[in-house]
């Protein structure tokens, strides 16, 4: 069956600490990647996506996130975290042939001021 | 724009009533879908519309109905409530542009079945 992985259900880190964190789907086909935030009490917004091309994908408010084909791996980076960036974060994928976009569980960051 | 909208944003329900949950778009999107997001769960597709006049079962559709009414308008109806349908419900829309599809989300109805 088709799911994502999201190894860590809750970070915390300090505002200027780095930020990975670690998704990985299974699909052995084409895949589009997501990663969407939400911010407490808000909707969920794309912060980054992955259609083809450059594995690196940038994304907004200084995100990024790398795929790795041999992998199966999504993963996504801030250098340095603020306190703003406090959220739940899902990482998503759909396979190019089908309609079902497949979220993972989410990860909820806490970022100490 | 306005992009996905939703009403209610809350509501309170006692088990076996019903109700209907109502989300539109302006962005002239084909798609619409309803999720339910639970603590630890991520979110759940309940049903989908890939075009207006077409709708089908997600993973969880048990207990839900849904109307795409038209090109803008994709509710959702709880026929019998159940606490199990307590949740927050998220309606989103999306295009697909060459094999790409982007999917946008609305705020959210928070649910509760006593």
């Amino acid at each position: 069956a088709q799911s994502v992985s999201q190894h860590n259900h809750h970070v915390i880190l300090s505002e200027a600490a780095s930020l990975e964190l670690g998704c990985n789907y299974s699909y052995g086909g084409t895949v589009n990647l997501f990663w969407y935030v939400q911010y407490p009490g808000q909707h969920l917004q794309l912060l980054l996506k992955y259609f083809s091309g450059d594995p690196l994908v940038k994304g907004i408010k200084g995100f990024e996130a790398e795929f790795i084909k041999s992998k199966f791996s999504f993963n996504l980076r801030k250098p340095s975290v603020q306190w703003s960036d406090t959220a739940e974060y899902f990482c998503a994928f759909r396979n190019t042939g089908g309609f079902k976009t497949i979220f993972g569980a989410g990860t909820r960051l806490f970022v100490k001021a | 724009n306005a992009g996905v909208t939703q009403t209610p944003k809350f509501q309170v329900l006692k088990t076996g009533q019903s109700m209907t949950l109502q989300c539109a778009q302006d962005m002239n999107h084909n798609s619409m879908y309803w999720y339910r997001q639970d603590p630890g769960m991520g979110l759940r597709l309940i049903y989908y519309s890939a075009s207006e006049g077409t709708t089908d079962k997600g993973e969880v559709p048990n207990g839900y109905n849904v109307s795409r009414l038209n090109k803008r308008e994709f509710s959702l109806r709880l026929e019998s409530a159940a606490p199990s349908q307590t949740s927050v419900y998220f309606c989103a829309s999306s295009v697909s542009r060459e094999g790409q599809e982007t999917q946008y989300f609305g705020p959210g109805t928070r649910l509760l079945v006593l």
